[in-house]
């Protein structure tokens, strides 16, 4: 089976613009995690569902985040109003279940670029 | 707050030779461990992981050891190949709460194996 694949592999945009990042993870797992990457930084939690809903989003950084699974497969992350700060590498991980426990595969990523 | 610290940015050493990444810890919440390898333009993949009921768990030529009490661990690799070259990261988990599913990462390490 496939592993966890991503799109856009790269995305440019300008400041206040819209992005959709896409995700799809493993076939089965119920688990999916979105991680943000800064330069230098190590991958930082965004939110993560267990199937359709959301089970902690509190990693997200303002009102301007957003991310929904309707089937419990795909999932996309939403940013509005980009800002140059949003510039990052946006991981997507997904585990069979939601447990720590569980090895979580990732994705090669998204690169956004906020010009 | 940075929970999960990688104090060394960059790491290099011999073929041949064992390699030592370190990473502490603050939150005594954590109770499960992992490590992480990332390639350029790849997303992490799953190295070793180790429960806080243990104090050493191995695979391999990669050992993963974890002082509770000092809130610290380290992971070796012996004998370190060039292909071993890569972005090695430490994350944790907590049992619970907030914690439970998402993974708290550290920096990262740079290391490179000479041939």
């Amino acid at each position: 089976g496939a592993g966890v694949s991503q799109t856009p592999s790269n995305k440019v945009t300008e400041k206040g613009k819209y992005v959709e990042l896409r995700c799809d993870p493993i076939s089965g797992h119920t688990a999916l995690y979105w991680y943000r990457q800064s330069l230098g930084q190590g991958p930082e939690f965004l939110i993560y569902f267990q199937g359709t809903g959301a089970a902690d989003d509190s990693g997200l950084p303002n009102d301007r985040f957003f991310a929904v699974r309707p089937e419990g497969s795909v999932s996309t992350l939403k940013i509005q109003r980009t800002e140059r700060g949003d510039s990052a590498v946006y991981l997507c991980a997904s585990s069979l279940t939601p447990s720590g426990r569980e090895t979580q595969y990732f994705g090669p990523g998204t690169r956004l670029l906020v010009l | 707050d940075q929970q999960v610290k990688q104090n060394s940015p960059s790491l290099s050493v011999q073929e041949g030779r064992i390699s030592i990444l370190n990473c502490d810890y603050t939150n005594s919440m954590f109770d499960y461990f992992l490590w992480y390898k990332k390639y350029p333009a790849e997303g992490p993949t799953f190295l070793i992981s180790i429960s806080s009921i243990k104090d050493k768990n191995e695979d391999g030529r990669f050992t993963v050891f974890l002082n509770k009490s000092a809130k610290h661990l380290s992971l070796h690799i012996v004998p370190s190949q060039p292909g071993d070259s890569a972005v090695y990261f430490c994350a944790a988990s907590g049992a619970g709460g907030t914690s439970y599913g998402k993974l708290t990462f550290g920096q990262g390490t740079i290391l490179t194996v000479h041939p």
